[in-house]
């Protein structure tokens, strides 16, 4: 069965370094992998995704991804970040049978300090 | 907006009652899943509709039950409801292209008193 891992619950980072948000990933065959971010009282938002191709992803509101197979991992990046992207994120891969729904790893908390 | 809609916003209710909430995908989209978020056991896929069929199952109580109309307009039906059911339950739909993201809705507050 496929799984994700979101190692950190909680992520702090100041407004205007970097962010980094990790995702591991455990699937049998190639993955399908996403990134998904929720606002307080608000659905999930799509930021990209990685089918095939280029390992760097490059989504909505100027984050990344960098898929890595042999670490089989999928952390979410931006270069310098923002207090409005303070949000919940979640990873989550793909089933590869015929329904496709998504297994979701347990959010990260990312809050960016002004 | 995602362009899926979901009703109500929120519902309140008791133990032992039955609820229905709606979800309408996205203008095209043939395939509807129904997630439920709770704070125990995270995002959970419950089920999953095709073209008005049921196409796969997660971990969706008896209790639970879902469909899907001509309209392509989903329903999950939620029944005989315990303390444990309060959550949010989020709809979400997707064209049948291998390599789409599923579009989510804003999700129904689901709280059993």
């Amino acid at each position: 069965a496929q799984s994700v891992a979101q190692p950190e619950d909680q992520v702090n980072v100041a407004e205007g370094n970097p962010l980094t948000v990790k995702c591991t990933y455990s699937v049998s065959g190639n993955p399908y992998l996403f990134w998904y971010v929720q606002y307080p009282n608000r659905g999930l938002q799509f930021l990209l995704k990685y089918i095939t191709g280029d390992n760097l992803v490059k989504g909505s509101y100027g984050f990344e991804a960098e898929f890595n197979k042999s670490q089989t991992s999928f952390h979410l990046k931006k270069p310098s970040a923002l207090v409005s992207d303070s949000a919940l994120y979640f990873c989550a891969v793909r089933d590869m049978g015929s329904a496709r729904q998504l297994t979701f790893g347990s959010g990260t908390q990312l809050t960016v300090l002004p | 907006d995602s362009g899926v809609t979901q009703t109500p916003k929120h519902l309140i209710t008791a133990t032992g009652q039955r609820v229905t909430l709606r979800c309408s995908p996205r203008s095209g989209d043939l395939s509807v899943y129904w997630y439920q978020q709770s704070l125990d056991q995270g995002l959970q896929f419950l089920i999953q509709y095709y073209n008005g069929e049921e196409r796969a199952k997660g971990n969706i109580l008896e209790r639970f039950s879902a469909q899907q109309f001509p309209d392509l307009h989903s329903e999950l039906n939620l029944s005989s409801l315990e303390l444990g059911d309060s959550a949010l339950y989020f709809c979400a739909s997707s064209p049948w292209r291998t390599d789409n993201e599923q579009f989510f809705g804003p999700g129904t507050r689901l709280t059993v008193l």
